[in-house]
This record gives structure tokens, C-alpha cells and sequence, in this order.
């Protein structure tokens, strides 16, 4: 398996524009999770699904995150409209109920400058 | 309020000693343990657990200890190693409560130094 797949892997945008982060986690899991990291506040979680339907959306700072799971092997974090404050690593993970639900498997992360 | 603190931001070590990682928490609910690695530009990975029924947990060069009355685990690695170098989180989860996910510290940056 070629692990959790995130694209782009470094995105540069201007205030105001529309960002959309992308994830494809590992085939077979039925957890996905989205998770910022930056110097001040470590490692966030934002959002998590499972089995494709949003858990716990109450890391999402604000209105202008929104993140959709439309199928197993597809998600998506949007902002918009993107702020200075926004940038940051984001990090899309997945994990197994089956196996074990708590080793989340991590993409390698989008790092995200907004200016 | 954070339930899983990593007061260290950072840590040198010299190559061939022990490095030592720690990590509170204050939830006692918390009964599952991690730690995860993370080198620059890549996402963390899965190092080693300990569950709580344990107070000790060992591979190769990893160890993790659990102090459940302290609300206290540590990460020992020996001897360190320059590849050891990296950023390592502490996660914790209570495992039967249904949907919850981990919750992860702010992490450490360990340099081990030639």
C-alpha cells in the first residue's frame, strides 16, 4: 500500500483565496482524521470521520474550515476565504477499527502559506 | 486545557547516552498510551504504546514507562542515535469510550549529537 496520500504538498496562496487540501488514506481503513500543526499549538485535531460520515468537527476553527469525506478513499479540507493565520502543516491520517483504531498512519502533510 | 503536555520543547543528547522524553497528562480516563516520531517533511509515525494495565513497555532501544499515580510516562531510548533526531509526540486515548481520538502533546524536538 502506498500509506496515506496528501496533495498538494506545498501550497502558496494569497489572503482571500479558496485553498483545498486533499487526502486519500490507506484502502481499508473506516477512520480519517485532519489535523493542523503548527510552533504555537503542536498537533490539532480538527476534524475525524468514519465509515465516511464527520464525528467530531469541533477542532474546525472557524466557518471558514470545512472539510467532506464523499467516499472511502477521498477527502477534502477546504478554507475560504484563507488567512495569514492559516498557515501552517496540515496532516490527513487514517487508522482501522479493525486493527488497531488508536495507530493512526499520518500523510506526509501539505504545508499551507497563506500571504 | 491541554490533557497531554510535553513540558520540553526541545532536547540535546550525545550520541550513545540515553535520552529521556516525558509527557503528563491529566486525564484519567486515558488508558492507552503512544508515542509517534516525526522527521521534518514527513508525518508522524507510530514508535511504541503502552496500555495501562503496564507500567513498562520495551523495543530494542525504545522503552516506554508508565507511572499511572503521577499521571506520568516516559520515553527512554538507549543508546541514542543521530537518526534518533527528530520530533516525538505523546498521545494518549481511553480506548472503550466509543468514538474518541487520541490527543497528542505539543511534542519534543530530540537533537542527538555526534
Amino acid at each position: 500500500d502506498a500509506g496515506v496520500i496528501q496533495s498538494p504538498r506545498h501550497e502558496v496562496t494569497e489572503m482571500g483565496q479558496e485553498v483545498t487540501l486533499r487526502c486519500k488514506p490507506i484502502s481499508g481503513h473506516d477512520y480519517l482524521f485532519w489535523y493542523r500543526q503548527t510552533m504555537m499549538r503542536g498537533l490539532e485535531l480538527l476534524i475525524y470521520f468514519n465509515n465516511n460520515v464527520p464525528i467530531d468537527d469541533s477542532g474546525m476553527p472557524e466557518d471558514r474550515f470545512s472539510a467532506k469525506m464523499p467516499n472511502a478513499s477521498f477527502s477534502t479540507l477546504k478554507i475560504q476565504p484563507s488567512e495569514p493565520r492559516d498557515s501552517a502543516v496540515y496532516f490527513c491520517a487514517s487508522s482501522s477499527e479493525r486493527e488497531h483504531r488508536d495507530e493512526q498512519f499520518f500523510g506526509p502533510g501539505t504545508r499551507l502559506t497563506v500571504l | 486545557d491541554q490533557q497531554v503536555k510535553q513540558n520540553s520543547p526541545s532536547l540535546s543528547v550525545q550520541e550513545g547516552r540515553i535520552s529521556i522524553l516525558n509527557c503528563d497528562y491529566t486525564n484519567s480516563m486515558f488508558d492507552y498510551f503512544l508515542w509517534y516520531k516525526k522527521y521534518p517533511a514527513e508525518g508522524p509515525t507510530f514508535l511504541i504504546s503502552i496500555s495501562s494495565i503496564k507500567d513498562k513497555n520495551e523495543d530494542g532501544r525504545f522503552t516506554v514507562f508508565l507511572n499511572k499515580s503521577a499521571k506520568h510516562l516516559s520515553l527512554h531510548i538507549v543508546p541514542s542515535q543521530p537518526g534518533d533526531s527528530a520530533v516525538y509526540f505523546c498521545a494518549a486515548i481511553t480506548l472503550n469510550s466509543g468514538n474518541t481520538p487520541l490527543v497528542f502533546g505539543k511534542g519534543t524536538r530530540l537533537s542527538v549529537i555526534a
